[in-house]
């Protein structure tokens, strides 16, 4: 099946810094990648919608500001969380759609972050 | 927009038998519906979807069947085992490439030996 990858799997960060994730699809071009969001113990909440080479459409109570979403290739997709908060913390995970029509969508691995 | 309920939250039963976990949603225009089981820390993992020109489909131990009328669908797993432990969610969407899924707030299953 196609394959996903997230960089970093685990980061910890203090409070104000700004962090990166990488999301790439390795085997298969990604016309688009989700970005989720969870919290302990509860359900997948959709952030963004990326889609190779235009601007995100971000979630209602998603701040755009914050966590900005670039989809320069069709297998890069990156997430980066500015001036992070102990808030932040949580689990960020990737999905990507391929070409077929179908959407069946292929999740990365995650990032566990963690701002102190 | 879609909202998809699923119910129980949590689910315990033992061994050999056989667990029922139930999606309702919203829109009625979303035809692709996935069941993901997640680990603690791991990713949702796919473990069977339908598409509304079907029904039913079964693969193995775990079946989906699907009401489109009633707007709900169904995942049954048989013959449970300790390994089925985990967090399964179940998800709606329109059959589009760049539609996002909407997720249930996930099922707890515990598999008592």
């Amino acid at each position: 099946g196609a394959v996903v990858s997230q960089h970093p799997s685990r980061v910890i960060c203090k409070s104000g810094t700004s962090v990166k994730i990488e999301c790439r699809s390795l085997d298969f071009q990604a016309t688009t990648m989700f970005w989720y969001r969870q919290f302990p113990k509860k359900s997948l909440m959709l952030m963004a919608t990326s889609n190779e080479g235009s601007k995100a459409t971000y979630e209602q109570g998603v701040e755009k500001d914050k966590f900005l979403i670039n989809h320069a290739s069709l297998t890069l997709s990156t997430l980066t969380v500015t001036s992070a908060h102990p808030e932040d913390s949580s689990f960020y995970i990737c999905s990507a759609s391929g070409t077929s029509g179908y959407n069946e969508q292929f999740f990365g691995p995650g990032t566990r972050l963690t701002v102190l | 927009g879609e909202n998809v309920e699923q119910h129980p939250s949590t689910l315990s039963v033992q061994e050999g038998d056989s667990a029922v976990i139930k999606c309702t949603y919203s829109d009625s225009a979303s035809n692709y519906f996935p069941w993901y089981k997640q680990e603690l820390g791991k990713r949702p993992q796919l473990i069977i979807d339908i598409r509304s020109n079907v029904g039913e489909k079964k693969d193995q131990r775990i079946a989906v069947t699907l009401n489109k009328t009633a707007k709900h669908f169904s995942l049954h797993i048989t013959e449970t085992q300790p390994e089925d432990s985990a967090v399964y969610f179940c998800a709606a969407s329109r059959n589009s490439g760049n539609t996002p899924l909407v997720f249930g707030k996930g099922t707890r299953l515990s598999v008592i030996a």
